[in-house]
């Protein structure tokens, strides 16, 4: 049981390139998220899903995409990387009540610089 | 209070010294808060969920309190350890989103 795992750990792109940070659970939980942990920021919600097929918007989506195909992956792709986007991305799941949620169950991070 | 607020930013202690901190939020639709312990270099760990007003959970020398009607939580460490010593978050869970305070910063001197 391998809990949330995220790849890369580590990336630099330059302003304009897009990638895909990757985020997987094996613990079959329905909710999941990826918020990015900026200094003084605390943890900002970027988008979420609460199901295979079900995204939404978080507090700041600007820039992200995400898409849930399967329980298990949850990737985020930047479009166009841009220096703002610098930050520690982390990938978060639970299982959810329709009373609200279970504990989050977090990511190591992925820390990505944008030049 | 329209955001998630924690207070102390930061919280300088002793070794065996009790503390406390303390999370604002907004009272109408809410789910649940919860609390998450985060070392640096590290992932945020759960330390507790809770959902009615009036809640109180304990997890060794840690506890923490909920009332929804003002919309607060406070959280205690006893006796703080130096291996207390890390952010501590709060999140308000109002239907499907997360809403994080800034954190409290908590360093325990041996």
């Amino acid at each position: 049981n391998a809990g949330v795992t995220q790849t890369p750990k580590f990336q630099v792109l330059k302003t304009g390139q897009s990638m895909t940070l990757q985020c997987a659970q094996d613990m079959n939980h329905e909710y999941m998220s990826w918020y990015r942990q900026d200094p003084g920021m605390g943890l900002r919600l970027i988008h979420y899903s609460v199901g295979a097929g079900i995204t939404d918007q978080g507090e700041v989506p600007n820039g992200y995409n995400v898409s849930r195909s399967t329980t298990e992956d949850f990737p985020l792709r930047l479009l166009s990387a841009a220096p703002s986007q610098t930050s520690v991305y982390f990938c978060a799941s639970s299982l959810v009540t329709g009373t609200g949620y279970y504990e989050q169950y977090f990511g190591p991070g992925t820390r990505l610089t944008v030049t | 209070i329209l955001n998630v607020e924690q207070s102390p930013q930061s919280l300088h202690v002793q070794e065996g010294d009790s503390t406390n901190f303390t999370c604002s939020f907004p009272s109408s639709n809410f789910y649940a808060l919860h609390w998450y312990r985060w070392e640096t270099a590290k992932s945020p760990e759960a330390l507790f969920v809770m959902t009615l007003n009036g809640d109180e959970k304990k997890k060794g020398r840690i506890s923490a309190t909920l009332n929804t009607k003002e919309g607060y939580s406070y959280l205690y460490i006893k006796g703080s350890q130096p291996e207390d010593s890390a952010t501590y978050l709060c999140a308000r869970n109002a239907g499907n989103m997360l809403t994080f305070g800034g954190g409290t910063r908590l360093m325990v001197k041996p």
